[in-house]
């Protein structure tokens, strides 16, 4: 079975900080792995996914993330944050590509200070 | 497109009542799925609808949750009884096919039983 470790439930930042969210997954299989978040009082929108091919993968609003096979990890980053970033963020993987078995993280909060 | 549907946004209903919620998928998606949201156990997914059958029901919490899909367009989440633990936000999301394409999540239902 497929799991997610988000290592940090909460992450605070100045605006204009590197973000870093961290990710590690553990799967049997080779994972698609994604990255949603979550404004307060909202649904999860998509960030950004890895399913095959280049391992740097950009994704919306400056977001990127790096798959790495060794590590198992697939940590998020932000070269300035924003304002507007603030909100949750979760990481999930699923086994085979298929959106059913998706399995989420328990969220990382960022907060980002003026 | 309106995007996932969700309603109602809030509902608060006394224990023991039946509560149904529901969800209205973007259309020509095939793929729909219910999920929970509570701060103990993060996001959980309950069911799994792929062409309007439930592929995958094992994470229904129980004898008292049930969820139809009549058709393409409209899915419900029911509780009977309800009870104070049932308190989460309940999430609806499709997706176009199930091959590890985007995830398209509703707004939520705040569940509150008191």
């Amino acid at each position: 079975a497929q799991s997610v470790t988000q290592l940090g439930s909460h992450v605070s930042v100045s605006e204009g900080a590197l973000v870093l969210l961290r990710c590690n997954y553990s799967s049997s299989v080779p994972p698609y792995l994604f990255w949603y978040v979550q404004y307060p009082n909202q649904g999860l929108q998509l960030l950004l996914k890895y399913t095959t091919g280049a391992t740097l993968v950009k994704g919306i609003n400056g977001f990127e993330a790096e798959f790495k096979k060794s590590e198992t990890s697939f940590h998020l980053t932000k070269p300035s944050a924003h304002m507007s970033d603030a909100a949750e963020y979760f990481c999930a993987v699923s086994v085979g590509g298929s959106n059913y078995k998706l399995t989420f993280g328990k969220g990382t909060l960022l907060t980002v200070n003026p | 497109d309106a995007g996932v549907i969700q309603s109602p946004r809030h509902e608060v209903t006394e224990m023991g009542q039946e509560v149904t919620l529901r969800c209205k998928p973007i259309s020509g998606h095939n793929s729909l799925f219910w999920y929970r949201q509570t701060m103990m156990r993060g996001l959980e997914l309950l069911i799994y609808f792929n062409n309007n059958v439930p592929i995958d029901d094992s994470g229904m919490p129980e004898d008292r949750f049930s969820a139809k899909m009549p058709n393409a367009s409209f899915s419900t989440l029911k509780i009977q009884p309800s009870e104070p633990r049932d308190s989460a936000v309940y999430f609806c999301a499709s997706s176009s096919d199930d091959r590890g394409i985007e995830a398209f999540f509703g707004q939520g239902t705040r569940l509150t039983v008191v």
